[in-house]
Protein backbone atom coordinates (compact mmCIF):
# COMPACT_ATOMS: atom_id res chain seq x y z
CA UNK A 1 0.00 0.00 0.00
CA UNK A 2 1.12 3.35 -0.64
CA UNK A 3 2.52 5.28 2.05
CA UNK A 4 3.83 9.43 2.55
CA UNK A 5 7.07 8.42 4.28
CA UNK A 6 8.57 11.12 6.37
CA UNK A 7 11.68 11.48 8.94
CA UNK A 8 12.87 11.57 10.99
CA UNK A 9 10.52 10.03 13.45
CA UNK A 10 11.36 11.82 16.53
CA UNK A 11 13.97 14.97 16.66
CA UNK A 12 15.16 16.75 20.06
CA UNK A 13 17.49 19.73 19.66
CA UNK A 14 18.01 23.18 21.97
CA UNK A 15 16.86 26.21 20.75
CA UNK A 16 18.46 28.74 18.12
CA UNK A 17 19.99 25.08 16.34
CA UNK A 18 18.88 24.16 13.01
CA UNK A 19 16.35 21.13 11.97
CA UNK A 20 15.14 19.71 8.82
CA UNK A 21 12.13 17.42 8.04
CA UNK A 22 11.97 15.65 5.01
CA UNK A 23 8.99 14.12 3.14
CA UNK A 24 8.67 11.64 0.70
CA UNK A 25 4.54 11.89 -0.91
CA UNK A 26 2.69 9.03 -2.62
CA UNK A 27 4.08 8.64 -5.95
CA UNK A 28 2.05 10.54 -8.43
CA UNK A 29 0.72 13.31 -5.63
CA UNK A 30 1.31 16.11 -7.24
CA UNK A 31 -0.22 18.50 -4.20
CA UNK A 32 1.79 18.41 -0.63
CA UNK A 33 1.13 19.64 2.39
CA UNK A 34 2.97 20.27 5.44
CA UNK A 35 1.18 20.85 8.55
CA UNK A 36 1.84 21.71 12.14
CA UNK A 37 -0.29 20.15 15.36
CA UNK A 38 -0.07 21.01 18.64
CA UNK A 39 -1.36 18.78 21.29
CA UNK A 40 -4.67 19.00 21.76
CA UNK A 41 -5.95 20.56 18.37
CA UNK A 42 -6.31 19.83 14.63
CA UNK A 43 -3.23 20.08 12.14
CA UNK A 44 -2.78 23.70 10.63
CA UNK A 45 -0.97 23.84 7.28
CA UNK A 46 2.34 25.63 6.82
CA UNK A 47 2.80 25.29 3.00
CA UNK A 48 1.47 23.68 -0.10
CA UNK A 49 2.63 22.97 -2.88
CA UNK A 50 1.68 22.14 -6.40
CA UNK A 51 4.24 19.86 -8.31
CA UNK A 52 7.47 22.41 -7.26
CA UNK A 53 5.66 25.69 -6.65
CA UNK A 54 3.98 27.22 -3.65
CA UNK A 55 0.77 27.77 -3.94
CA UNK A 56 -0.05 28.70 -0.37
CA UNK A 57 2.39 29.94 2.40
CA UNK A 58 0.43 32.12 3.97
CA UNK A 59 0.55 30.59 7.55
CA UNK A 60 4.65 29.85 7.41
CA UNK A 61 6.43 32.16 9.96
CA UNK A 62 9.09 32.92 7.04
CA UNK A 63 11.58 34.32 9.43
CA UNK A 64 12.74 31.08 10.53
CA UNK A 65 10.89 29.01 8.46
CA UNK A 66 11.67 27.42 4.75
CA UNK A 67 10.63 24.76 2.77
CA UNK A 68 11.18 23.35 -0.87
CA UNK A 69 10.08 20.89 -3.32
CA UNK A 70 13.02 20.99 -5.79
CA UNK A 71 12.03 18.51 -8.52
CA UNK A 72 8.49 18.18 -7.38
CA UNK A 73 8.65 14.99 -5.77
CA UNK A 74 9.95 15.25 -2.04
CA UNK A 75 10.39 18.33 -0.19
CA UNK A 76 12.50 19.77 3.07
CA UNK A 77 10.73 22.28 5.87
CA UNK A 78 13.58 23.50 7.52
CA UNK A 79 13.77 25.25 11.27
CA UNK A 80 16.60 27.93 11.48
CA UNK A 81 16.51 28.80 14.60
CA UNK A 82 14.54 26.82 16.43
CA UNK A 83 12.74 28.14 19.20
CA UNK A 84 10.88 26.58 22.47
CA UNK A 85 7.39 27.30 20.85
CA UNK A 86 8.28 24.73 17.90
CA UNK A 87 7.64 22.08 20.05
CA UNK A 88 4.65 20.12 18.53
CA UNK A 89 4.23 17.05 15.13
CA UNK A 90 5.04 18.01 11.85
CA UNK A 91 3.02 16.44 9.23
CA UNK A 92 3.28 16.04 5.48
CA UNK A 93 0.23 14.71 3.47
CA UNK A 94 -0.11 14.43 -0.15
CA UNK A 95 -3.32 14.42 -3.01
CA UNK A 96 -3.08 13.86 -5.86
CA UNK A 97 -4.20 16.91 -7.18
CA UNK A 98 -6.79 18.97 -9.32
CA UNK A 99 -10.40 17.03 -8.48
CA UNK A 100 -9.03 14.55 -6.42
CA UNK A 101 -8.34 16.26 -2.93
CA UNK A 102 -8.22 13.73 -0.38
CA UNK A 103 -5.35 14.01 1.77
CA UNK A 104 -3.01 11.08 3.19
CA UNK A 105 -0.70 11.91 5.69
CA UNK A 106 2.95 10.73 7.10
CA UNK A 107 3.27 9.28 10.29
CA UNK A 108 5.07 12.74 11.40
CA UNK A 109 8.12 13.76 13.06
CA UNK A 110 7.82 14.61 16.90
CA UNK A 111 9.79 17.82 17.64
CA UNK A 112 10.82 18.76 20.89
CA UNK A 113 12.71 21.91 21.46
CA UNK A 114 14.72 21.98 24.74
CA UNK B 1 -15.33 31.71 15.17
CA UNK B 2 -13.24 29.18 14.25
CA UNK B 3 -14.30 27.81 10.54
CA UNK B 4 -14.70 24.06 12.21
CA UNK B 5 -15.93 23.56 15.60
CA UNK B 6 -16.18 19.95 17.54
CA UNK B 7 -16.90 18.89 20.96
CA UNK B 8 -13.62 17.84 22.49
CA UNK B 9 -15.55 15.35 24.47
CA UNK B 10 -14.69 13.01 25.63
CA UNK B 11 -17.44 11.31 24.50
CA UNK B 12 -17.69 7.85 25.82
CA UNK B 13 -19.95 4.86 24.40
CA UNK B 14 -20.07 1.08 25.19
CA UNK B 15 -18.87 -1.20 23.04
CA UNK B 16 -21.64 -2.44 20.85
CA UNK B 17 -23.38 0.82 20.94
CA UNK B 18 -23.77 3.41 18.10
CA UNK B 19 -21.35 6.79 18.56
CA UNK B 20 -22.43 9.96 17.28
CA UNK B 21 -19.89 12.60 16.58
CA UNK B 22 -20.75 16.19 15.33
CA UNK B 23 -18.93 19.02 13.69
CA UNK B 24 -20.24 22.28 12.34
CA UNK B 25 -18.87 24.66 10.02
CA UNK B 26 -18.91 28.34 9.13
CA UNK B 27 -18.04 28.77 5.86
CA UNK B 28 -21.27 28.64 3.25
CA UNK B 29 -19.49 27.91 0.15
CA UNK B 30 -17.52 24.79 1.96
CA UNK B 31 -18.13 21.89 -0.76
CA UNK B 32 -15.42 19.24 0.82
CA UNK B 33 -16.02 17.13 4.00
CA UNK B 34 -13.19 15.03 6.03
CA UNK B 35 -13.41 12.38 8.71
CA UNK B 36 -10.17 11.16 10.09
CA UNK B 37 -9.09 9.11 12.85
CA UNK B 38 -5.69 9.80 15.21
CA UNK B 39 -4.91 7.23 17.57
CA UNK B 40 -2.68 8.81 20.83
CA UNK B 41 0.78 10.12 19.17
CA UNK B 42 -0.18 8.89 15.58
CA UNK B 43 -1.01 10.92 12.68
CA UNK B 44 -4.54 11.09 11.19
CA UNK B 45 -5.95 8.52 8.91
CA UNK B 46 -8.68 9.55 6.74
CA UNK B 47 -11.84 7.43 7.18
CA UNK B 48 -14.52 8.99 5.29
CA UNK B 49 -15.23 11.88 2.43
CA UNK B 50 -18.03 13.55 1.68
CA UNK B 51 -19.04 15.74 -0.78
CA UNK B 52 -22.98 15.87 -1.35
CA UNK B 53 -26.29 16.36 0.96
CA UNK B 54 -27.16 12.91 2.50
CA UNK B 55 -25.70 9.59 3.95
CA UNK B 56 -22.23 7.87 2.77
CA UNK B 57 -21.94 4.37 4.22
CA UNK B 58 -18.59 2.30 4.41
CA UNK B 59 -18.61 -0.42 6.30
CA UNK B 60 -19.25 0.28 9.96
CA UNK B 61 -19.05 4.38 9.30
CA UNK B 62 -21.64 6.39 8.20
CA UNK B 63 -20.89 10.45 7.06
CA UNK B 64 -24.13 12.47 7.36
CA UNK B 65 -23.63 15.86 5.20
CA UNK B 66 -26.74 18.80 5.56
CA UNK B 67 -24.99 21.82 3.87
CA UNK B 68 -28.27 23.79 4.98
CA UNK B 69 -27.37 23.24 8.40
CA UNK B 70 -23.94 23.43 7.92
CA UNK B 71 -23.54 20.12 9.74
CA UNK B 72 -21.05 17.23 9.26
CA UNK B 73 -21.60 13.62 11.51
CA UNK B 74 -19.86 10.43 11.61
CA UNK B 75 -21.61 7.90 12.85
CA UNK B 76 -19.92 4.41 14.37
CA UNK B 77 -22.09 1.57 14.63
CA UNK B 78 -20.61 -1.37 16.60
CA UNK B 79 -18.57 0.48 18.44
CA UNK B 80 -15.31 -1.51 19.30
CA UNK B 81 -12.48 -0.51 22.28
CA UNK B 82 -10.16 -0.03 18.95
CA UNK B 83 -12.31 2.86 17.57
CA UNK B 84 -11.07 4.86 20.87
CA UNK B 85 -9.12 7.83 19.75
CA UNK B 86 -9.52 11.07 18.70
CA UNK B 87 -12.04 12.05 15.45
CA UNK B 88 -11.17 15.42 13.33
CA UNK B 89 -13.63 17.19 11.05
CA UNK B 90 -12.21 18.56 8.11
CA UNK B 91 -13.15 20.70 5.04
CA UNK B 92 -12.16 22.66 2.61
CA UNK B 93 -12.91 26.60 2.39
CA UNK B 94 -14.03 27.28 -1.29
CA UNK B 95 -12.52 31.11 -0.25
CA UNK B 96 -9.37 29.70 -0.13
CA UNK B 97 -9.47 28.28 -3.85
CA UNK B 98 -6.93 26.00 -2.91
CA UNK B 99 -7.71 22.58 -1.46
CA UNK B 100 -5.78 23.44 2.11
CA UNK B 101 -7.67 21.47 5.00
CA UNK B 102 -9.27 23.37 7.84
CA UNK B 103 -9.38 21.17 10.91
CA UNK B 104 -11.73 21.24 14.14
CA UNK B 105 -10.14 20.19 16.73
CA UNK B 106 -11.17 17.08 17.57
CA UNK B 107 -12.96 15.16 19.78
CA UNK B 108 -11.64 11.76 21.56
CA UNK B 109 -13.94 8.92 21.53
CA UNK B 110 -13.49 6.53 24.32
CA UNK B 111 -15.27 2.92 24.09
CA UNK B 112 -15.35 0.73 27.09
CA UNK B 113 -15.35 -3.03 26.95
Amino acid sequence: EAEVAQSPRYKITEKSQAVAFWCDPISGHATLYWYRQILGQGPELLVQFQDESVVDDSQLPKDRFSAERLKGVDSTLKIQPAELGDSAMYLCASSLGDSRVEQYFGPGTRLTVT
Amino acid sequence: QKEVEQNSGPLSVPEGAIASLNCTYSDRVSQSFFWYRQYSGKSPELIMSIYSNGDKEDGRFTAQLNKASQYVSLLIRDSQPSDSATYLCASIPRRSGYSTLTFGKGTMLLVSP
